[in-house]
């Protein structure tokens, strides 16, 4: 079966401290896994996808497959980054899993 | 257009009514998606489109909910009698391609049975 989970509901760190948002997957073949942010009252939007391998607002995310996993990670949280983010495994067949959401709240 | 287009934002219906959800795709996509998002939960997908065609609709919870999008744009996520556990935000997407390169959404049509 197909599911993503994120195990922090609720993540709270300082501004300027490091920030990993947990995820794990479980899939029997080879899945494409995005990160999504929601910032308040705005819609939800592709924060990055990890066959870009790209760093986004300064947001990484590596895919080990060994430990299925696709944790999101920045070195110096900024206040900005306040917001739900969602993990989510694409396949082949065109739908996506999402896990339930992680609320991250810098605080100053 | 610029963006995904979902209409109405919100949506309040009596238990039994019919409703009718509408999502107008970025021009070009010929993927479009349509995601039920009940509260504190992540979206949780109903049925997917690559033009015209219907290719999935795995996720539809009961034969109550339909979908259309008969000319390969315009969406409509129809939900025949109501009932409260219906209550959850709808989110259309759509994509290039299958959905790989990842989703544009919509606001979402946040629907309330009373």
């Amino acid at each position: 079966a197909q599911r993503v989970t994120q195990p922090e509901k609720l993540l709270s760190v300082f501004k300027g401290a490091p920030v990993e948002l947990k995820c794990n997957y479980s899939y029997s073949g080879s899945p494409e896994l995005f990160w999504y942010v929601q910032y308040s009252r705005q819609r939800l939007q592709l924060l990055l996808r990890h066959i870009s391998r790209e760093s986004i607002k300064g947001f990484t995310a590596d895919l080990n497959k060994g430990e299925t996993s696709f944790h999101l990670k920045k070195p110096f949280a900024q206040e900005e980054d306040s917001a739900m983010y969602y993990c989510a495994m694409g396949t082949n067949a065109g739908k996506s899993t999402f896990g339930d959401g992680t609320t991250l709240t810098v605080k100053p | 257009g610029a963006g995904v287009s979902q209409s109405p934002r919100y949506k309040v219906a009596k238990r039994g009514q019919d409703v009718a959800l509408r999502c107008d795709p970025i021009s070009g996509h010929v993927s479009l998606f349509w995601y039920q998002q009940a509260l504190g939960q992540g979206p949780e997908f109903l049925t997917y489109f690559q033009n015209e065609a219907q290719l999935d609709k795995s996720g539809l919870p009961s034969d109550r909910f339909f979908a259309e999008r008969p000319e390969g744009s315009v969406s409509t996520l129809k939900i025949q009698r109501t009932q409260q556990e219906d209550s959850a935000v709808y989110l259309c997407a759509s994509s290039l391609g299958r959905g790989l390169p990842g989703y544009t959404f919509g606001s979402g049509t946040r629907l309330t049975v009373v």
